[in-house]
């Protein structure tokens, strides 16, 4: 696609309910990351995945967070037994191949409200 | 650990005028450098990007870098209101790194 695509742009759970959000990225970009941006705060990594490669998960903030990736496909990041504390916009981005002349490209995000 | 530390402002300027965003890094093998901008309940969006020493300019935009003293800015000339935004600054790091390394984010205010 034209752009990085993420889906639903809003979501409110109930505390104790997983969710899962998707990333769709730009067609042909082989890394993908995932971020978490708390009002007012900044950019939170979670995790990247690169081609086939193993992802580099030292972001995840507990083991209720998990992702998966297929190939250079889209992603899908679960949270599992939501917390208000997991109330925050879930950003994806995508960028073409691993060297120095690209940064990221993002997508509009998922705006996550736990109540 | 590698750092990217930016003043989180907010920087107002009176539209017109040029306004100075400042970042500095603190991993010496850092190559590229990227500064975002993102406005209010929006995502980042890349507006420039700067490999070598010295200037980079676009448009209004001038990146700057210097990799001596570790230090990136972003100079916007005649500032408008539109142009109000958090700035982003980021860098990446040498050969097998893959992951940006973000600043907090700059706020800039630029009044009519």
């Amino acid at each position: 696609g034209a752009g990085v695509s993420q889906s639903p742009s809003n979501k409110v759970t109930e505390k104790g309910k997983d969710v899962e959000l998707r990333c769709d990225p730009i067609s042909g970009h082989t890394a993908l990351y995932w971020y978490r941006q708390r009002l007012g705060q900044g950019l939170e990594f979670l995790i990247y995945f690169q081609g086939n490669s193993a992802p580099d998960k030292s972001g995840l903030p507990s083991d209720r967070f998990s992702a998966e990736r297929t190939g250079e496909s889209v992603s899908t990041l679960t949270i599992q037994r939501t917390q208000q504390e997991d109330s925050a916009v879930y950003l994806c981005a995508s960028r073409p191949i691993p060297t120095e002349a690209y940064g990221y490209t993002f997508g509009s995000g998922t705006r996550l409200t736990v109540v | 650990q590698k750092e990217v530390e930016q003043n989180s402002g907010p920087l107002s300027v009176p539209e017109g005028a040029i306004a100075s965003l400042n970042c500095t890094y603190s991993d010496r093998g850092s190559q590229s450098f990227f500064w975002y901008r993102q406005y209010s309940g929006k995502s980042p969006e890349l507006i420039m990007s700067i490999y070598s020493n010295g200037d980079k300019e676009d448009g209004r935009f001038t990146a700057q870098l210097n990799k001596a003293s570790q230090y990136v800015s972003l100079l916007i000339r005649d500032s408008q209101p539109s142009d109000s935004a958090t700035y982003l600054c980021a860098a990446l790091s040498g050969a097998g790194s893959y992951q940006l390394t973000f600043g907090k984010g700059t706020k800039l205010s630029v009044i009519p």
